[in-house]
């Protein structure tokens, strides 16, 4: 099995702030991941796959990185909406996802 | 745009079978997606629990496979969840979601909260 961990578990922020967030996977998933935004009471919500392709309709200060191991989600100018919590997910052999990463204010 | 919703018990007794149905609307389930089923225990992170496609052919979580089982029905666009032998750890909110072929999964129903308790 595949596992993902996410970090930070929390993490504390202000609006207009740059934030990253980093994925690992326990062995290469090559660049088959996607991330994933989930607000308090809602369905998660699709934001990138493929390591780095944005889904259509995401701002543009999302950005995804990385390949094999290791991997990043940043957010450039976090807005007031962006308080939420993130999870990354492998789909190289079944799926798998990370633990999730709360950001929340500051 | 698809748009997906589960039906089924919100409360199942312990030892018992946990049912769920989800409807597909706005699109087809026999297009070339794979159909998922995702869970979330109460303030905790998310669970692959399995999925199919309108073939039928399924894919599911080692950790569940001895207990799950997941079929389509074609003709009226909806796929289930079969969650046997429940205790109360499978106590979540439950989720369809449409997979897309290479593995991410791109739309996903409202969930539905499933609590086993006598």
């Amino acid at each position: 099995d595949i596992q993902m961990t996410q970090s930070p578990s929390t993490l504390s922020a202000s609006v207009g702030d740059r934030v990253t967030i980093t994925c690992r996977a326990s062995q290469s998933i090559s660049s088959w991941l996607a991330w994933y935004q989930q607000k308090p009471g809602k369905a998660p919500k699709f934001l990138i796959y493929r390591a780095s392709i944005l889904e259509s309709g995401v701002p543009s200060r999302f950005s995804g990185s990385g390949s094999g191991t290791e991997f990043t989600l940043t957010i450039s100018s976090l807005q007031p909406d962006d308080f939420a919590t993130y999870y990354c997910q492998q789909y190289k052999s079944y799926k798998t996802f990370g633990q999730g990463t709360k950001v929340e204010i500051k | 745009q698809v748009q997906l919703q589960e039906s089924g018990p919100g409360l199942v007794k312990p030892s018992g079978t946990l049912s769920l149905t989800c409807g597909v609307s706005g699109g087809s389930i026999s297009s070339d997606n794979w159909w998922s089923w995702v869970r979330q225990p109460p303030g905790k992170g998310l669970e692959w629990i399995g999925e199919i496609n309108h073939s039928g052919t399924t894919n599911y979580n080692p950790s569940l496979m001895s207990r799950v089982t997941i079929s389509v029905d074609k003709s009226n666009d909806q796929f289930s969840l079969q969650l046997r032998s429940v205790t109360a750890a499978d106590t979540a909110v439950y989720y369809c979601v449409r997979g897309i072929l290479e593995g991410f999964l791109d739309s996903w129903g409202r969930g539905t909260l499933v609590i086993v308790s006598s």
